[in-house]
């Protein structure tokens, strides 16, 4: 069965450094997003993307934030400085159409020191 | 604004049935689902129901929507040690890019 993939799954980085997180989302699906979970907290939605833009955002994604498909396949999240608050799983998410079934990918853990 | 509650924990002896219950606030959902997660795995998507239908089955799954009292339920007929997980219950709306609202999750203990 087709699966959203990431990575890594992983990943350990220090404060006020970039990371960038990779999905790559199910082949025939055109609508990719990105959701993180705080460890003790709900799961958030942060970003969604259709058609090489993006089609909804939060509050928490502001300008440390960034999406990108940077080829057919692949798309990723890019947190310009990282904060310790930014320590959470990252979810990412696709499905064929938006407001329908999404598929998650397994997470990548981000830990900030 | 939009909120999803579910209780924290639910325990049950292995072959009874397990409810999970959800209770929304914003009737304009277009879908509400339930997803399980495993320990250190991903959100894996069980099953989904729109709007305005009242009932799905789907082999030992049964949700009930009740659009009235903003209440979702996810049943699981002959619970195994293998569906100890944690149930979200999520809901999104028409025009809102794929957002989807998460419950807090339900832990589901089984015991044998």
């Amino acid at each position: 069965e087709p699966e959203v993939t990431q990575t890594p799954s992983h990943q350990v980085t220090q404060m006020g450094q970039e990371v960038i997180l990779r999905c790559v989302p199910i082949s025939n699906h055109l609508y990719f997003y990105w959701y993180r979970q705080i460890l003790g907290q709900k799961v958030e939605f942060l970003v969604s993307f259709y058609n090489n833009e993006i089609s909804e955002k939060s509050e928490i994604f502001d300008d440390q934030f960034s999406v990108e498909r940077p080829d057919g396949s692949n798309f990723t999240l890019k947190i310009r400085s990282t904060k310790l608050e930014d320590s959470a799983m990252y979810f990412c998410a696709s499905s064929r159409q938006g407001s329908e079934k999404l598929f998650f990918g397994s997470g990548t853990q981000l830990s900030v020191l | 604004g939009e909120d999803v509650e579910q209780s924290l924990f639910l325990s049950v002896r292995e072959g009874d049935s397990s409810v999970i219950n959800c209770t929304y606030t914003d009737s304009s959902s277009t879908y509400l689902y339930w997803y399980k997660q495993e320990p250190g795995a991903g959100l894996q998507l069980l099953t989904y129901i729109f709007s305005n239908m009242d009932m799905k089955q789907d082999q030992r799954l049964t949700v009930l929507l009740n659009k009235k009292d903003k209440h979702l339920s996810l049943r699981i007929a002959d619970t195994q040690t293998g569906d100890s997980a944690i149930y979200f219950c999520a809901e999104s709306f028409y025009n809102q890019g794929g957002k989807l609202i998460f419950g807090q999750g339900t832990e589901l203990s089984v015991k044998p």
